[in-house]
C-alpha cells in the first residue's frame, strides 16, 4: 500500500518555465512533508520541507504547496534550469514531536529541464 | 567534511553469499538510517539506529542485520543474499530525532544479487 504517491514518473519543461511536481498521501496522520532531489549516482539532498500548519513555504525558486482537505502537496520550481534536472522525491513524516527517520517516500518523478 | 560516505559502491554477489555495507560519517550525528530504493519504489527504512550501541527495526528488515559498534559507522550485512536484495541501498545520517532534522544521505551502494 503505497501511502505517498508520486503519479507522474516524468516531466519535461523548457528552461525558464515553471516546473510544477505533484506528491498524493493517504495517510492523515502525516503531518510533515519534504521534499528531495537526487541527481545520478549521488544520495538524495534534501531541498525543502512545511509542517501541516503551514499552506505554503518558499525557498528561492522552490515553493511547495499543502492541501490538507486533498492531501496534496507540489513543489514549484520557478524559473527552472537545467541544473534541476533530477529525481524528485516526496516523503511524509508521521505526527509526533520525532520520527525516527520514519519518513515515507514517494517513487519519485524524474524532472528534465531543456535549454 | 566528507558528509556520508559508503563503502562499497558496487557489488555483485551470489545467491547465499554474505557481505556487510559500511556508512561512516564525520558530522557526529547521533541518528543513523539505512534504505533502500527499487525501481517503481520510493526509498523504503530497513533499519536505523538513535545511538552508539543500539539498533532498531524499520519498515522492511527482513534478511538484514545493523550494528552500530561506534557512532560515526552503522554497518549493514546480509547473512544470505537472495536476488530479492538486488537494491540501491542508502545510508542517512541526522543530528536529532526530529522531524525537521535534515537526514544526510550517502551516495549508495548498488548490490546486484544473482
Amino acid at each position: 500500500d503505497q501511502q505517498v504517491k508520486q503519479n507522474s514518473p516524468s516531466l519535461s519543461v523548457q528552461e525558464g518555465r515553471i516546473s510544477i511536481l505533484n506528491c498524493d498521501y493517504t495517510n492523515s496522520m502525516f503531518d510533515y512533508f519534504l521534499w528531495y532531489k537526487k541527481y545520478p549516482a549521488e544520495g538524495p539532498t534534501f531541498l525543502i520541507s512545511i509542517s501541516s500548519i503551514k499552506d505554503k513555504n518558499e525557498d528561492g525558486r522552490f515553493t511547495v504547496f499543502l492541501n490538507k482537505s486533498a492531501k496534496h502537496l507540489s513543489l514549484h520550481i520557478v524559473p527552472s534550469q537545467p541544473g534541476d534536472s533530477a529525481v524528485y522525491f516526496c516523503a511524509a513524516s508521521p505526527a509526533g514531536g520525532t520520527s525516527y527517520g520514519k519518513l515515507t517516500f514517494g517513487q519519485g518523478t524524474i524532472l528534465t529541464v531543456h535549454p | 567534511n566528507a558528509g556520508v560516505t559508503q563503502t562499497p559502491k558496487f557489488r555483485v554477489l551470489k545467491t547465499g553469499q554474505s557481505m556487510t555495507l559500511l556508512c561512516a560519517q564525520d558530522m557526529n550525528h547521533e541518528y543513523m538510517y539505512w534504505y533502500r530504493q527499487d525501481p517503481g519504489m520510493g526509498l523504503r527504512l530497513i533499519h536505523y539506529s538513535v545511538g552508539e550501541g543500539t539498533t532498531a527495526k524499520g519498515e522492511v528488515p527482513d534478511g538484514y542485520n545493523v550494528s552500530r559498534l561506534k557512532k560515526q559507522n552503522f554497518l549493514l550485512g546480509l547473512e544470505s543474499a537472495a536476488p530479492s536484495q538486488t537494491s540501491v541501498y542508502f545510508c542517512a545520517s541526522s543530528y536529532s530525532s526530529l522531524k525537521f532534522e535534515t537526514q544526510y544521505f550517502g551516495p549508495g551502494t548498488r548490490l546486484l544479487v544473482l
